[in-house]
């Protein structure tokens, strides 16, 4: 059974750049979400995706969009990007989107926006 | 507000010792909760899952116990090892799609 991956690992944009950032999900597993860890915090929910519909988000501002592909894959997009950006993305899979279902983590991304 | 708390922010224990570490959330009507591992710079890794149903769950050296009605958990760590180090989140759902999580308890076995 494949884990969640992330690409990339590591990456540093400029401020008022864009960054796309790739998950994929644990096999088996339709629901996908995504969560900014800052420096010393707990992460928080970016928002979720279901069979490819957005069907939950979290206190972030449109600039933060998402996709999710027929594959169960997801990508996070943030257009023009602010220092308080920099932070650890998080992608996490289960296998449906009832709560009830555990969820697993990737690696993470780690941004930083200079 | 559904928050979740950990206390303390940081804990260190000689190598061998048995630990407990704390979790609060301000709303007993949860789905369920989960705590997870995190190493410096990575991701998470799911330790144990608690559904709203259940008391307690064990893994290996690992018990955690839910109590929704004081709005806690705790996680036991029984006879720690060095390899033990690292941050633990606790993350509760609340009956939507996210988990809120914790601030973590950064977690130092002294060998």
């Amino acid at each position: 059974e494949t884990g969640v991956t992330q690409s990339p690992t590591h990456l540093i944009k400029t401020r008022g750049q864009q960054v796309t950032l790739r998950c994929s999900s644990q096999s088996g597993h339709n629901t996908v979400s995504w969560y900014q860890q800052a420096l010393g915090q707990g992460p928080q929910f970016i928002f979720q995706y279901y069979r490819e519909e957005e069907n939950g988000r979290g206190n972030f501002p449109p600039r933060f969009s998402g996709l999710q592909f027929p594959n169960y894959s997801s990508e996070l997009n943030v257009n023009a990007l602010e220092l308080d950006d920099s932070a650890l993305y998080l992608c996490a899979s289960r296998r449906d989107s009832q709560t009830s279902y555990e969820q697993y983590f990737g690696p993470g991304t780690r941004l930083t926006v200079t | 507000k559904q928050e979740v708390t950990q206390i303390p922010a940081a804990l260190s224990v000689p190598e061998g010792e048995n630990l407990v570490l704390n979790c609060s959330f301000t709303d007993s009507a949860i789905y369920n909760l989960q705590w997870f591992r995190q190493d410096p710079g990575k991701g998470l890794t799911s330790l144990l899952l608690i559904q709203s149903s259940q008391r307690e769950q064990t893994s290996g050296r690992l018990n955690a116990s839910l109590d929704k009605s004081s709005g806690r958990s705790t996680l036991y760590i029984a006879a720690s090892q060095p390899g033990d180090s690292a941050t633990y989140l606790c993350a509760v759902s609340f009956g939507n799609e996210k988990l809120t999580f914790g601030t973590g308890t950064r977690l130092t076995i002294i060998p």
